[in-house]
């Protein structure tokens, strides 16, 4: 199985500031992965795929990149609506695997 | 606009067979080309993926469940079902459907709860 090794667990972060959320694979998975958003009692909802594409209707301030092994989930300026948990899935091969997740919260 | 509905029982006892239900709409599973799955996430934690299915019938499973998993579609009814033998505690979560591998399209979840 492909382990994803997402980091950090959890943040505090300003309205505003930068964050950057990271996946790391256990073997190459190409650019077979997708990021996605989650609020609470709320089913997830896809942000990137295919590693640096961003989903229709996504505000442009979300970007992904990477390829291989290390990919990088980036909000550039971090609005009050962006607070929640953010996950990262490999679809390079199975089992599909999520990452453990990022929790983000308001500082 | 495609649309998932999961549904099924929001109880089920220790030892017993989960079944659940996702529906959908706005497009043919049967001409989809598409896989379907299921997802889950028990309560406080991350999410695992259970299985797909092709439009074919072609299914996947995760390891960790294969021996108890089974995931079919009845293209008549544009369902995919989900079946899960022996459930214990540790299977109390929400279970999701979605459309593809890299899951573009999520149903709302439905919460199952093993316990007697």
């Amino acid at each position: 199985d492909i382990q994803m090794t997402q980091s950090p667990s959890s943040l505090s972060a300003s309205v505003g500031d930068r964050v950057t959320i990271t996946c790391r694979a256990s073997q190459g998975i190409r650019n077979d992965l997708a990021w996605y958003q989650q609020k609470p009692g709320k089913a997830p909802k896809r942000l990137i795929y295919g590693a640096s594409n961003l989903q229709s209707g996504v505000p442009s301030r979300f970007s992904g990149s990477g390829s291989g092994t290390e990919f990088t989930l980036t909000i550039s300026s971090l609005q009050p609506e962006d607070f929640a948990t953010y996950y990262c899935l490999q679809h390079n091969s199975y089992p599909l695997t999520f990452g453990g997740g990022t929790k983000v919260e308001i500082k | 606009q495609l649309q998932l509905q999961e549904s099924g029982p929001g109880l089920v006892k220790p030892s017993e067979t989960l079944s659940l239900t996702c529906t959908v709409s706005g497009v043919s599973i049967a001409t989809s080309s598409s896989y379907w799955g299921w997802i889950r996430q028990p309560p406080g934690k991350g999410l695992e993926w259970i299985g797909n299915i092709y439009e074919s019938g072609t299914t996947q499973y995760n390891p960790s469940l294969e021996s108890r998993v089974s995931i079919s579609v009845d293209t008549s009814k544009n369902q995919l079902s989900l079946r899960l033998s022996s459930v214990t505690a540790s299977d109390t979560a929400v279970y999701y459907c979605g459309r593809r591998n890299e899951v573009d399209v999520w149903g709302k979840g439905t919460t199952v709860i093993v316990s007697s």
